[in-house]
């Protein structure tokens, strides 16, 4: 069964380092998501990707956060300046073309950073 | 703007027996709704989902869920709970197109199971 693939599992960085977390989501889908779940806390909406650009944001989104589809596989976050509280569970999702379908959820990537 | 509340940060029940996980959310527009399960050091997987049509709606692993629009509810319920049941519970809201189809989430419930 297709599934969304991440890497690594686990980034340890230290605070004003740039760090890249890399998804491949699943090969016929067509909107890409990161998510990101703070330590005890629930899971929040990142970005969304669609057609090679940016179509929805959240607050926690800004300019130290930044999204590419550099192929026709990967999805990456990158965050410039890696901050204490940047620290948190990210999950990359991705779903086919209508939103009636789920998205499809990667293991996720720890990233801590020190 | 979307929002999802889960009542019950924790819900424990003995094996056999019934589980029931609140949810209620906030939408303007038709909603749809999602329970998600995390086990441990895992992602998160869909249990089902609810788009559009029958307003009871069944997923894996024996769970289902009611959407009632006047209750705003989205109760995710199993008659008899197993051992491998333990794992937190998420209940999501997208309002589709509206919003990009983002996911809210809810805080989750962690389901702990006696035997």
């Amino acid at each position: 069964e297709p599934e969304v693939t991440q890497t690594p599992s686990h980034q340890v960085t230290q605070m004003g380092q740039e760090v890249i977390l890399r998804c491949v989501p699943i090969s016929n889908h067509l909107y890409f998501y990161w998510y990101r779940q703070i330590l005890g806390q629930k899971v929040e909406f990142l970005v969304s990707f669609y057609n090679n650009e940016i179509s929805e944001k959240s607050e926690i989104f800004d300019d130290q956060f930044s999204v590419e589809r550099p192929d026709g596989s990967n999805f990456t976050l990158k965050i410039r300046s890696t901050k204490l509280e940047d620290s948190a569970m990210y999950f990359c999702a991705s779903r086919p073309d209508s939103p009636l379908n789920e998205q499809f959820f990667g293991p996720g990537t720890r990233l801590t950073v020190l | 703007a979307q929002s999802v509340t889960q009542l019950g940060s924790h819900v424990s029940v003995s094996e056999g027996a019934l589980v029931l996980l609140r949810c209620n959310y906030s939408s303007s527009v038709p909603p749809y709704l999602f329970w998600y399960v995390q086990y441990p050091n895992q992602g998160l997987q869909l249990l089902l989902k609810y788009t559009t049509g029958a307003t009871l709606v069944k997923g894996i692993n024996g769970f289902e869920a009611e959407f009632k629009k006047s209750e705003t509810s989205f109760h995710l319920t199993k008659p008899s709970a197993h051992m491998s049941d333990a794992a937190e519970y998420f209940c999501a809201v997208s309002e589709g197109e509206t919003s990009g189809s983002r996911l809210t989430f809810g805080e989750g419930t962690q389901l702990t199971v006696n035997p």
